[in-house]
C-alpha cells in the first residue's frame, strides 16, 4: 500500500485566500484524523472521522476551518479565509477503527503570507 | 483530560551509545495505549514502538525498548547502539482503549529533539 497520501506537500498563499488540503487514507482504514503541528502548540488533533462521519471536531480552531470526508478514500481540510497564524504543518492520519496504530501522511506545510 | 509531558526539549548521544528519553502522562483511565513516534527532518511521523497498559512486559523493537511504570505513569524510551539515522524529534503519545466517542484520538507530548554525535 502507498500509505496515507497528502497533497500538496507545500502550500504558500496570501492572507484571505481559500486553502484546501487533501488526504487519501490507507485503503481499508475507516478512521481518519487531521492534526496540526506548530512550534507553539505542538501536535494537536483538529478533527477525526469514523466511517466518513465526523466524530470529534472539538479541536477545530474556528469557523474558518472545515473538513469533509465524502467517501472512504478522500478527505479535505479547508481554511477560508486563511490567516498568517494558520501557518503550520497539517498532518492526516488513518487507522482501522479497532486498530491502535495511526499511520501518518507526510504532511502539508502551509505558509500564509 | 489526559496530558502527556516530555520534560527534555533536547538530548544528545554519542554514536553507538545508549540514550533514554522521558515521558510522563496523566490519566484516570486504567486501559490505554502509549506510543513513541519519530519525526526526522523529512517531517514524516513514524511509529517507533507501542505499549498496551494492560501488559506488564515492556515492549521491545530491535534497538528500541521502553520502561513502562504504570503506577508512576512513566513511559521512557531507550535507544541502544545509537545511529546517525536516529537523529529526529521523538514524540510520546497516549490513547485510551475505549473506542467510543473521542477514544481513538492521540494526545501528544511536546517532543524531544535527539541529536546523535560522531
Amino acid at each position: 500500500d502507498a500509505g496515507v497520501i497528502q497533497s500538496p506537500r507545500h502550500e504558500v498563499t496570501e492572507m484571505g485566500q481559500e486553502v484546501t488540503l487533501r488526504c487519501k487514507p490507507i485503503s481499508g482504514h475507516n478512521s481518519l484524523f487531521w492534526y496540526r503541528q506548530t512550534m507553539m502548540r505542538g501536535l494537536e488533533l483538529l478533527i477525526y472521522f469514523n466511517n466518513n462521519v465526523p466524530i470529534d471536531d472539538s479541536g477545530m480552531p474556528e469557523d474558518r476551518f472545515s473538513a469533509k470526508m465524502p467517501n472512504a478514500s478522500f478527505s479535505t481540510l479547508k481554511i477560508q479565509p486563511s490567516e498568517p497564524r494558520d501557518s503550520a504543518v497539517y498532518f492526516c492520519a488513518s487507522s482501522l477503527t479497532g486498530g491502535n496504530i495511526q499511520y501518518f501522511g507526510a504532511g502539508t506545510r502551509l505558509s500564509v503570507l | 483530560a489526559q496530558t502527556v509531558t516530555q520534560s527534555q526539549p533536547e538530548m544528545s548521544v554519542q554514536e553507538a551509545e545508549t540514550v533514554t528519553l522521558s515521558c510522563t502522562y496523566d490519566t484516570s483511565e486504567s486501559d490505554y495505549y502509549l506510543f513513541w513516534y519519530k519525526q526526522p527532518p523529512s517531517r514524516q511521523m513514524i511509529l517507533v514502538i507501542r505499549q498496551e497498559a494492560y501488559k506488564q512486559q515492556n515492549a521491545t523493537e530491535n534497538r528500541f525498548s521502553v520502561n513502562f511504570q504504570k503506577a508512576a505513569k512513566s513511559f521512557s524510551l531507550k535507544i541502544s547502539d545509537s545511529q546517525l539515522g536516529d537523529a529526529a524529534m521523538y514524540f510520546c503519545a497516549y490513547r485510551i482503549l475505549i473506542l467510543t466517542g473521542g477514544g481513538n484520538k492521540l494526545t501528544f507530548g511536546t517532543g524531544t529533539q535527539l541529536k546523535v554525535e560522531l
